[in-house]
């Protein structure tokens, strides 16, 4: 079946960039999405691209879109404490939207 | 606006209990799925329903049932729960049926013992 592919966890300097990556194999998703998971809280969309876009900025967020390499990352700048959740890259079209595992993201002092 | 409001938060389960996670939604969302969430394997689609009296299984549909009677409810059926169903529930929804826009509940706890 179709996969998202994350790494688990990411360890940031306080007001450093983050960049957390994806990997996916559904080359028909529409769209890809980045969600943001605080502790005992759903999930909450953070950003999303279309499937024809490369780049998506929004604020402090950076969204690349690599179609070829079936790749997508997201760039938080200037990385806040109240940035540290779990990142999830979600990809997919009509009905069906495949989640990664989360990437935890820790920001330190 | 409540959003998407998930039932209980917490639940225990005995072996072979049958019990019914509650979903509901204010916004008149069309499209309304269940996941569970498992540690290192992210999010799983359980079911899914793209409207009022329409249902369709996702990834890991066994050991599951849904029905969708009202636009705003979609409760999810563990008919007879097993260990192997100990994980958080997240019931979500969007306006469409091309997924772009999910609103998430903040999820059920269950553990069956």
């Amino acid at each position: 079946g179709e996969d998202v592919e994350q790494s688990l966890f990411l360890s940031v300097r306080e007001g450093d960039s983050s960049v957390i990556n994806c990997t996916y194999t559904d080359s028909s998703s529409t769209y890809l999405y980045w969600y943001k998971q605080e502790p005992g809280a759903g999930l909450q969309l953070l950003t999303y691209i279309f499937s024809n876009m490369d780049m998506k900025q929004d604020q402090r967020l950076t969204v690349l879109l690599n179609k070829k390499d079936k790749h997508l990352s997201l760039r938080i700048a200037d990385t806040q404490t109240g940035d540290s959740a779990i990142y999830f890259c979600a990809c997919g079209g009509y009905n069906k939207l495949i989640f990664g595992a989360g990437t935890r993201l820790a920001v330190h002092p | 606006n409540a959003g998407v409001t998930q039932t209980p938060k917490f639940q225990v389960l005995k072996t072979g209990q049958s019990m019914t996670l509650q979903c509901a939604q204010d916004m008149n969302h069309e499209y309304m799925s269940w996941y569970r969430q498992d540690p290192g394997m992210g999010l799983r689609l359980i079911h899914y329903s793209v409207g009022a009296g329409i249902t369709d299984q996702g990834e890991v549909p066994n050991g599951y049932n849904v029905s969708r009677s009202t636009t705003e409810d979609f409760p999810l059926r563990l008919l007879s729960a097993a260990p192997s169903q100990t994980s958080v529930y997240f019931c979500a929804s969007s306006l469409g049926r091309n997924n772009e826009k999910l609103f998430f509940g903040s999820g059920t706890q269950l553990s069956v013992l």
